[in-house]
């Protein structure tokens, strides 16, 4: 079945910091991907997305690349602030299938 | 636009009691997902209604959780009797149509506390 594997956290940057946090993914074909994010005390809601290889999806300064070939869509954003810690999900759904997601990585940005 | 509604944000009960929770999605949203997202661990996929037909629930436990949405609009998660596993967050979501790549808007989540 789809699954969907990302770092175990908690990651601790320092403000302005580059952020990577690792996605990998096992589906057959071509799923959709999603990166979503928890604010404390709120709902998930939806970061970016790609629906298919190559594709970047971005938003907020966040990039995630659909790559096929390593079955991976990492998320990475060059300077990170204060009010981006939060925890960040990685996710793929293909077709009508439920949307998969992974366990979560907590991010804490300190000043 | 107002989003998905849930109540309540929290509830603490003693095992083998009965709990409900209820969620209005945003108008017009045609699916409405139901998910327990237990400490550390993702989000897992509950049941999904498609109006007022269900789509997916092979994920429910039925011999304790029911799920209903009347009138293919708010909808109520229901556990009877409760276990300590079932503490968890309940986040209820919707979209607009229930294809793959569409975007799912999520409530706040009732926080559940087993004792």
């Amino acid at each position: 079945g789809n699954s969907v594997t990302q770092m175990e956290g908690p990651v601790t940057l320092s403000e302005e910091a580059f952020l990577t946090i690792n996605c990998t993914y096992t589906a057959t074909g071509y799923p959709s991907l999603f990166w979503y994010v928890q604010y404390p005390g709120e709902g998930l809601q939806l970061l970016l997305k790609a629906t298919k290889a190559d594709d970047k999806g971005s938003n907020k300064g966040f990039e995630a690349t659909y790559r096929k070939e390593t079955t991976s869509f990492h998320l990475e954003k060059g300077s990170v602030q204060v009010s981006d810690s939060a925890v960040y999900f990685c996710a793929l759904t293909k077709g009508y299938q439920k949307v998969t997601f992974g366990t979560g990585t907590k991010l804490q940005v300190i000043p | 636009e107002a989003g998905v509604a849930q109540s309540p944000r929290y509830k603490i009960i003693e095992k083998r009691q009965s709990v409900a929770f209820w969620c209005n999605p945003i108008s017009g949203h045609a699916t409405l997902y139901w998910y327990q997202q237990i400490l550390g661990q993702g989000p897992k996929l509950l049941i999904q209604f498609q109006n007022n037909g269900v789509v997916d629930d092979s994920q429910l436990p039925k011999d304790r959780f029911s799920a209903e949405r009347l009138k293919g609009v708010d909808s109520t998660l229901k556990i009877q009797p409760a276990k300590l596993e079932d503490s968890a967050v309940y986040l209820c979501a919707s979209s607009s149509e229930g294809l793959g790549n569409e975007k799912l808007f999520f409530g706040s989540g009732t926080q559940l506390s087993v004792l």
